[in-house]
């Protein structure tokens, strides 16, 4: 059973374009993060969002903590191509971190 | 290194065969986990341990998989009688417990494993 839904799941956009992903869940969770992976390596952590309602901007990068903390977003401004990556958001319960299925981003010159 | 590291890179078996994946986490670092990635997918959850407390088995896929982690520090992934649906990249990460359930995951750079 996957606890975090994500969307897109693939996303091809052109360079200076803003894009948002979402992150969607029916659990609560007491923190939500989000990691950059590029290929052939582990992902990186971008943020980590605690509170109901947080809003953490990251340069171009904005991230949004649900009310009810069970949802999160991640908006990127005017894309560059190094943004290129799949992006993965992930649910803290205790100890234990769940993640979603991902969104590959590209983004063109 | 002073970062989560893995081995093999990759590795390559037959069929029925049993395979080891090692990881050593970060030093000082009492939380571990592994994950399996499927080409382009997000991570699966397999295991957790957390310090001298029993593992979370839960995202174990069959009893042909198990972890142990030797004095709190480095853990093994075993594959029994491996099938080719295991074909996959295994993550390790580590996490310092003193952030709570808030820290930063580190992984490693994983291992590929190829099931003919």
């Amino acid at each position: 059973t996957q606890l975090l839904e994500q969307s897109p799941q693939f996303l091809s956009i052109q360079e200076g374009e803003n894009l948002t992903v979402y992150c969607n869940s029916s659990s609560v969770f007491s923190s939500l993060q989000w990691y950059r992976q590029e290929p052939g390596e582990g992902p990186v952590l971008l943020v980590t969002v605690v509170t109901g309602g947080e809003v953490k901007k990251l340069k171009r990068l904005t991230f949004q903590f649900g009310d009810a903390r069970k949802d999160s977003s991640l908006h990127i401004t005017a894309a560059q191509p190094g943004d290129t990556g799949l992006y993965l958001c992930a649910g803290n319960t205790y100890q234990k971190v769940t993640f979603g299925i991902g969104t590959k981003l590209q983004v063109i010159p | 290194g002073a970062g989560v590291s893995q081995s093999p890179s990759n590795k390559v078996t037959e069929k029925g065969k049993d395979v080891e994946l090692r990881c050593d986490p970060i030093s000082g670092h009492t939380a571990l986990y592994w994950y399996r990635q499927s080409l382009g997918q997000g991570l699966e959850f397999l295991i957790y341990f957390q310090g001298n407390s029993a593992p979370d088995k839960s995202g174990l896929p069959s009893d042909r998989f198990s972890a142990e982690r030797t004095g709190g520090s480095v853990s093994t992934l075993t594959i029994q009688r491996t099938q080719q649906e295991d074909s996959a990249v295994y993550l390790c990460a580590s996490r310092d417990s003193g952030g709570g359930n808030t820290g930063e995951l580190f992984f490693g750079e994983g291992s590929r494993l190829t099931v003919l």
